[in-house]
């Protein structure tokens, strides 16, 4: 198993750049979601999926989408991209446990990360 | 709302000295889950530990140990003997039962010196 991957590990844009961040995970895994990781404020929430076709937004959602047409993948879209874009970004997966949707979060398995610079 | 504090933000100790990694949450909720990650140099995040808000039980793997108490909110995490290898950034996170959503906290480096 490969488990979370994503692509490119490294990225730099121009602001009003668009691109995607690919994520793909091979657990079967039900929940997939998207992090931020900036210097001094842990890992934030971009947008969470409980399964195919189901997305959500989380802490900051601002200036991205996603969409989960498979179990397995969930890109991550930065239509016009900004400096504040610049960013560690890490895709995760997980299960619940108790085989429901919500009340019992299992553990999320990250991917390496992506590097984004926006000049 | 759901946060998760860590007030150490940098913490440098020699090899083989003990070292407590404090964490405190906020949640209204009475089902949560409590982790904690470990970046590493190399930039990938490591999961340690799961614990729910039913389970008041100390936990000890190892060199590693949790101290959850409910009375404090508070969810503390314990490297005893600390080696150079041990050096990386320490996230809590705290999970209010939906969704997988995970709220971080904002991290701990520990470097531990030889």
């Amino acid at each position: 198993n490969a488990g979370v991957t994503q692509t490119p590990k490294f990225q730099v844009l121009k602001t009003g750049q668009s691109m995607t961040l690919q994520c793909a995970q091979d657990m079967n895994h039900e929940y997939m979601s998207w992090y931020r990781q900036d210097p001094g404020m842990g890992l934030r929430l971009i947008h969470y999926s409980v399964g195919a076709g189901i997305t959500d937004q989380g802490e900051v959602p601002n200036g991205y989408n996603v969409s989960r047409s498979t179990t397995e993948d969930f890109p991550l879209r930065l239509l016009s991209a900004a400096p504040s874009q610049t960013s560690v970004y890490f895709c995760a997966s997980s299960y619940s446990p108790s085989g429901r949707a919500y009340g019992n979060t299992g553990e999320l398995f990250f991917g390496e990360g992506s590097r984004l610079t926006v000049l | 709302a759901q946060k998760v504090t860590q007030a150490q933000t940098e913490i440098s100790v020699v090899e083989k000295e003990d070292v407590t990694l404090d964490c405190v949450y906020e949640t209204r909720d009475t089902t949560y889950y409590l982790f904690w990650y470990k970046q590493p140099p190399s930039g990938e995040l490591v999961f340690l530990i799961r614990r729910n808000s039913f389970d008041e039980q100390n936990e000890i793997s190892g060199r590693y140990s949790w101290n959850f108490q409910k009375s404090t909110s508070s969810f503390n995490f314990t490297i005893t003997a600390s080696q150079v290898v041990d050096s990386a950034v320490y996230f809590c996170a705290l999970s209010e039962g939906g969704a997988q959503k995970l709220v971080f906290g904002q991290g701990t480096r520990l470097t531990i010196n030889p």
